[in-house]
């Protein structure tokens, strides 16, 4: 059970370049989710999916698209890299049982740096 | 609106107490929680709080909900060197999107020797 993981761990790319985060999780979820962290900022919630071949937008959703095509998988795609992308982006999902806590497993982090 | 609000810093030595705080805007949230970062890693959840509690208490972290000014808290105990970590606090609300959570800027603990 390896939970969330993200790839990859590490990129750097070249304003107008682009490309596709992958992240996966095993635990049968239904909400999967794409922040990214920025210093003072804390987490901001760029998409979300609430299921299979769903998606919605997030708090700051602007240069980047999603796609849930499986319910294992959830992908983040900057189609032309801006430099104020650069950012640590975190994938997470949850089950979101009625009335229950909220909790939310996160994958380990994709750092990217846009030059 | 969704403003969660923390302070960046806190430095505490190691066998004391420390208390980070937290101000949230929303009153419809249910519940109220603290994750927890440590360097290099992804968020996990410490605990959680129902809204119509005042207190949680779970071995050293103890957290403190006052639902009137909408400010919450958590203490930890004997504070070790392992502590040393980001704390977020967060607050959940059902939208017609789905259950999401609002995170603060998150509260950098330092623990010295």
């Amino acid at each position: 059970n390896a939970g969330v993981t993200q790839t990859p761990k590490f990129r750097v790319l070249k304003t107008g370049q682009s490309m596709t985060l992958l992240c996966a999780q095993d635990m049968n979820h239904e909400y999967m989710y794409w922040y990214r962290q920025d210093p003072g900022m804390g987490l901001r919630l760029i998409h979300y999916s609430v299921g299979e071949g769903t998606t919605a937008k997030g708090e700051v959703p602007d240069g980047y698209n999603v796609s849930r095509l499986k319910k294992q998988n959830f992908l983040l795609g900057l189609e032309s890299a801006a430099p104020s992308q650069t950012s640590v982006y975190f994938c997470a999902s949850s089950s979101n049982p009625p009335g229950a806590p909220h909790e939310q497993y996160f994958g380990p982090g994709t750092r990217l740096t846009v030059t | 609106g969704e403003d969660v609000e923390q302070s960046l810093f806190l430095s505490v030595r190691e066998g004391d107490s420390s208390v980070i705080n937290c101000t949230y805007t929303d009153s419809s949230s249910t519940y109220l929680y603290w994750y927890k970062q440590e360097p290099g890693a992804g968020l996990q959840l410490l605990t959680y709080i129902f809204s119509n509690m005042d207190m949680k208490q779970d071995q050293r972290l103890t957290v403190l909900l006052n639902k009137k000014d909408k400010h919450l808290s958590l203490r930890i105990a004997d504070t070790q060197t392992g502590d040393s970590a980001i704390y977020f606090c967060a607050e959940s609300k059902v939208t017609g999107g789905g259950n999401k959570l609002t995170f603060g800027t998150g509260t950098q603990l330092k623990v010295e020797l």
